[in-house]
């Protein structure tokens, strides 16, 4: 079965340092997200992307986070600066574009866990 | 009031027992409705969409009140790999999934 992937699995950073995230959505996925999850809280929405454009983004997602699809394959998370509640854990999905123009069902990948000291 | 809401548990339920979640959201405007199941530090995963009619998959059923802007979850002959924190969901628009908190769940043997 097609999995969404994520990499790395754990990253560890300095306050201040840039980091990127990776994801490889499911192969004949048009629409992408990030989503973050903070130890002990709720998953919650970042960005949405879709023909090459982000078409949402939350009011975390400010300045400092961007997103591209760089390749035919990969869809990069990167913050600039990092700060330590940027501290989580950070989902990528990536959901089908199904009948009736509509998007399908989000597929979460495993994750990375982020951790800023 | 939040977006989506949840009773956080831990729902603490003997092996075989029927166990129900409810959840709440605030935002008429939602279009469609989830339950997804997240293991502990795992990504979330997909257990049922939700329709107003109702649907049942297996030993899960789901339930919508769109009056009452209300969810449900039915677990049925609950199983111990049923342990997992289970998490209402809501489309606004085909964006974002908004989530709840999630209710922990766990099934003893």
């Amino acid at each position: 079965e097609p999995e969404v992937t994520q990499t790395p699995s754990h990253q560890v950073t300095q306050m201040g340092q840039e980091v990127i995230l990776r994801c490889v959505p499911i192969s004949n996925h048009l629409y992408f997200y990030w989503y973050r999850q903070i130890l002990g809280q709720k998953v919650e929405f970042l960005v949405s992307f879709y023909n090459n454009e982000i078409s949402e983004k939350s009011e975390i997602f400010d300045d400092q986070f961007s997103v591209e699809r760089p390749d035919g394959s990969n869809f990069t998370l990167k913050i600039r600066s990092t700060k330590l509640e940027d501290s989580a854990m950070y989902f990528c999905a990536s959901s089908a574009l199904v009948a009736g123009g509509q998007r399908g069902t989000q597929y979460f990948g495993p994750g990375t866990r982020l951790t800023v000291l | 009031r939040k977006e989506v809401e949840q009773d956080p548990g831990p729902f603490n339920v003997p092996e075989g027992a029927t166990v129900a979640f409810n959840c709440t959201y605030s935002n008429s405007a939602s279009q469609s409705f989830f339950w997804y199941r997240q293991d502990c530090r795992k990504e979330p995963k997909l257990l049922m969409s939700v329709y107003s009619s109702g649907n049942e998959d297996g030993r899960f059923t789901a339930q919508l009140n769109r009056a009452s802007q209300y969810i449900s979850l039915l677990i049925r002959d609950s199983k111990l790999s049923d342990s997992a924190t289970y998490l209402c969901a809501v489309n606004i628009r085909d964006d974002k999934i908004i989530f709840g908190k999630g209710t922990r769940l766990h099934i003893l043997p």
